[in-house]
């Protein structure tokens, strides 16, 4: 079965801190890897993507593949209190199932001053 | 780029009504677009594939009679909860991207009450 997996937390980091998100996913077929942040009742928006081994940096923002571990992270630099959400790994899969994104159960990360 | 609008954002109705929720691309075209279901403190489950001109792909477990998509225009996904219960109140989200090869977008999610 294709899973993700993240570590529900809750991660709680200070305001200024840099926050590490981590995500690992069996299905080594995988193409593509997502990272989503969702608020409080609202939809997820997204964060940032990787398709290839290494880091990918955008801003406060840095994700990180290695898909010989099977594993995608995502770091935030300067957490700031509005950082605070649950952080969702998706990993879009490959084969047949191109297209299709399986969710990690997110990563509640808190943020305080 | 790449927004995503659903329609409408809260529903509150009473068991057995039949509710339709609209998901559009405002932007771009999208052959394919995605529906999506989660609960409360749970993560998202792909309920189906909405695919244009042709028939959805359901996932499995997933009741294609009472979960109705349709995908008339390359803009434009709707999906039809059939004969409502309260089993089926949860926060439904769609998605859908410019191409195959691009991120998924979601829209802003439907609440749906079932009383």
């Amino acid at each position: 079965q294709k899973e993700v997996e993240q570590n529900s937390g809750p991660l709680s980091v200070p305001e200024g801190a840099i926050a590490s998100l981590n995500c690992t996913y069996s299905d080594r077929g995988s193409q593509s890897f997502f990272w989503y942040r969702q608020y409080s009742g609202k939809s997820p928006e997204l964060i940032m993507f990787i398709y290839s081994n290494g880091d990918k940096e955008d801003g406060r923002f840095t994700a990180q593949l290695n898909k010989a571990s099977q594993y995608v992270s995502l770091l935030i630099r300067d957490s700031q209190p509005s950082d605070s959400a649950t952080y969702l790994c998706a990993v879009n899969a490959g084969g047949t199932s191109y297209g299709k994104l399986t969710f990690g159960q997110g990563t509640i990360l808190t943020v305080h001053p | 780029g790449a927004v995503v609008s659903q329609h409408p954002s809260w529903v509150i109705c009473k068991s057995g009504t039949s509710v339709k929720i609209e998901c559009r691309s405002l932007d771009f075209q999208a052959t394919t677009m995605f529906w999506y279901r989660q609960f409360p403190k749970q993560s998202l489950m792909l309920m189906a594939t909405s695919n244009e001109g042709s028939k959805a792909t359901y996932e499995q477990g997933v009741e294609k009679d009472k979960f109705l998509i349709n995908h008339a225009s390359l803009t434009l996904s709707t999906l039809t909860v059939t004969s409502a219960h309260p089993e089926d109140s949860s926060f439904y989200i769609c998605s859908a991207r410019p191409d195959r090869n691009q991120p998924q977008h979601f829209g802003d999610g439907t609440r749906l009450s079932i009383l």
